[in-house]
Formats: structure tokens, C-alpha cells, sequence
């Protein structure tokens, strides 16, 4: 079973929409957890860390289910810029970092 | 500050010779930095962890003789692929460990290489 699972996609939307990403982990001893978001052929960025309280940035909301070990990022008033893959992120261990394979979000005029 | 920067960016070579790609923290150092290899449509997948000053730990899977790691100082990690074949081709992304306060464990990525062997 893969350390983190994503829904690749793709999610098509319109822009001033509101999309979702959901993501599962298996290991239950996770310490932390993020959004990055990649751009083609670019390197990942740090969009948001995850807290068990949920946390909210501008448009983007992350929150976590650790009972459920259960990730989520809400999007609301989508932008064409926000056209890139979302990579859910876990930390187990000594910082080692496991990516989900990301869901790919196209914003269309 | 905690910027990271990979050389070269994007390099092709012929099968069977070696490439080594740079990972440099510029502001900060770094004593631990992750070499990460990314197939098109895939995940990244951690390759290696890389300490300062001793050998790297690797993954499973990925052979420490093919893929050698230097840390030779605290602002630069080295990944030699040696013998390239066209599977190895792909986008090698690197990562340090943030050193300063309030962001030491963040990890900062390098802008990627990548490597296509012919």
C-alpha cells in the first residue's frame, strides 16, 4: 500500500469555482503534513502545512482527519493561476517527506 | 533567504557515461539535503538522504553504486549517476533541510535537473 494516495485527476473547473482535493495516508505515526503545489516542470512548493485544528490561507483551507488519516484542500474563487498539481505531503520518521502522486487542477476561463 | 540551486538545470548525455548534478544551499546551511527522482505523471520518490560529512543513506531500490552522494560541506551535495542508460532519465529534484530559526524543518527544493540519456 503506497504511503500516501491521491486522486490524480484531472479536475477541470471554471474560474470562481470551489474544488477539493482529498488525500489518504496508512501511516498512522505521521507527524506532519502539507499541500505543495508543482507547476509543469517545475520543483514543488511549499503551499500550506496541515494542522489537526484546520487552517485557512486567503482562498485555500487545508484540514486533517488523523483518525480518519485523512487530508483535504478546499479551493474556493479559483484562478487560471492556480492551474497547477497539488502534491499531498506526509512527514514520517527522521524528516523524511512522502508525496502522493498529485492531482492535476486545470482553471479554465 | 533558504534558497536552493541545482547545476545543471537540464543536461542530455550518451548511454553509458556520467553525469553529476550540483544541489547547493545558497543562504543557509544544510546538513542534511534529500535527492529526489521524478518519472513524467509519477510522484516524486526519495532516492536519498545525504548527511554532511558521512555516507548517505539510501532507499530501497536504488543502487548506491550506480547513484553516488557527496556532502562535502555544509552547502553542497553532489549526485553522480554513473553509466547512464535511457531509464535513467528523468527529473532529479533536490532538498535541504532549513537551518534557521523557525524553519529547520522545512525542507527548501532545489529548481530540478533534467537528465535525459540518449
Amino acid at each position: 500500500r503506497k504511503e500516501v494516495e491521491q486522486d490524480p485527476g484531472p479536475f477541470n473547473v471554471p474560474e470562481g469555482a470551489t474544488v477539493a482535493f482529498n488525500c489518504t495516508y496508512s501511516n498512522s505515526a505521521s507527524q506532519s503534513f502539507f499541500w505543495y503545489r508543482q507547476d509543469c516542470r517545475k520543483e514543488p512548493k511549499l503551499l500550506m502545512s496541515v494542522y489537526s485544528s484546520g487552517n485557512e490561507d486567503g482562498r485555500f483551507t487545508a484540514q486533517l482527519n488523523r483518525a480518519s488519516q485523512y487530508i483535504s484542500l478546499l479551493i474556493r474563487d479559483s484562478k487560471l493561476s492556480d492551474s497547477a498539481t497539488y502534491l499531498c505531503v506526509v512527514r514520517s520518521g527522521a524528516n523524511n517527506l512522502f508525496f502522493g502522486t498529485g492531482t492535476r487542477l486545470t482553471v479554465i476561463p | 533567504g533558504a534558497v536552493v540551486s541545482q547545476h545543471p538545470s537540464w543536461v542530455i548525455c550518451k548511454s553509458g557515461t556520467s553525469v553529476k548534478i550540483e544541489c547547493r544551499s545558497l543562504d543557509f546551511q544544510a546538513t542534511t539535503m534529500f535527492w529526489y527522482r521524478q518519472f513524467p505523471k509519477q510522484s516524486l520518490m526519495l532516492m536519498a538522504t545525504s548527511n554532511e560529512g558521512s555516507k548517505a543513506t539510501y532507499e530501497q531500490g536504488v543502487e548506491k553504486d550506480k547513484f553516488l552522494i557527496n556532502h562535502a560541506s555544509l552547502t553542497l551535495s553532489t549526485l553522480t549517476v554513473t553509466s547512464a542508460h535511457p531509464e535513467d532519465s528523468s527529473f532529479y529534484i533536490c532538498s535541504a533541510l532549513g537551518g534557521t530559526s523557525g524553519r529547520y524543518n522545512e525542507q527548501f527544493f532545489g529548481p530540478g535537473t533534467r537528465l535525459t540519456v540518449l
